[in-house]
């Protein structure tokens, strides 16, 4: 069966440190995977995404993720938290004409 | 460049009342969405319409019918208002592609049912 586990429900950084947010899946097919982040009252907005090209992908905003088809993940990573980054992320795969969400991920910034 | 306007954003209604959330997308998808978001449990599909004139069921269709007006158009439904469909509810759109598309939100509509 084919499901995406965020492994975080909440995570806290303080400001002008490093972002992982995390995601696995599960899938017998050749996966696509998106990130989004979504701020409050507004709909989600795509930060990056994998289709099959390159492992490790650059979104915006300083956001990239790193397919690791051998671990199952795509984990999203950013250098250094900014304020501007408190927000929900939901990982997201496609894959055999499914689209599933994850649960979601809601990150807060510490000043 | 609107993207995707969902009207209205908030909606308060009574239970056993009918109301339709409405949907236009400016982008020339061929592809559009509707999603209920709960907390914690992520977006789930209600219908999607891969083309015009097509629709068909997602996670969670109980309560709730679509109709792929034209294009640009894509609206749902809720014939008798249950306190369970509380919800926000998103419309999207893509490109078609079997899935490897991003897909474009609107900003939601918020209801509540009493």
């Amino acid at each position: 069966a084919q499901s995406v586990t965020q492994l975080d429900s909440h995570v806290s950084v303080s400001e002008g440190t490093p972002v992982l947010l995390r995601c696995n899946y599960s899938s017998s097919y050749s996966p696509s995977l998106f990130w989004y982040v979504q701020h409050p009252n507004k709909g989600l907005q795509l930060l990056l995404k994998y289709t099959s090209a390159a492992t490790l992908v650059k979104g915006i905003n300083g956001f990239e993720a790193e397919f690791k088809k051998s671990e199952t993940s795509f984990h999203l990573t950013k250098p250094s938290a900014h304020m501007s980054d408190a927000a929900e992320y939901f990982c997201v795969y496609t894959g055999g004409f499914k689209t599933i969400f994850g649960a979601g991920t809601r990150l807060f910034v510490k000043a | 460049n609107a993207g995707v306007t969902q009207t209205p954003k908030f909606q308060v209604l009574k239970t056993g009342q009918s109301m339709t959330l409405q949907c236009a997308q400016d982008m020339n998808h061929n592809s559009m969405y509707w999603y209920r978001q709960d907390p914690g449990m992520g977006l789930r599909l209600i219908y999607y319409s891969a083309s015009e004139g097509t629709t068909d069921k997602g996670e969670v269709p109980n309560g709730y019918n679509v109709s792929r007006l034209n294009k640009r158009e894509f609206s749902l439904r809720l014939e008798s208002a249950a306190p369970s469909q509380t919800s926000v509810y998103f419309c999207a759109s893509s490109l078609p592609g079997q899935g490897n598309q991003p897909q474009h939100f609107g900003d939601g509509t918020r209801l509540s049912i009493l």
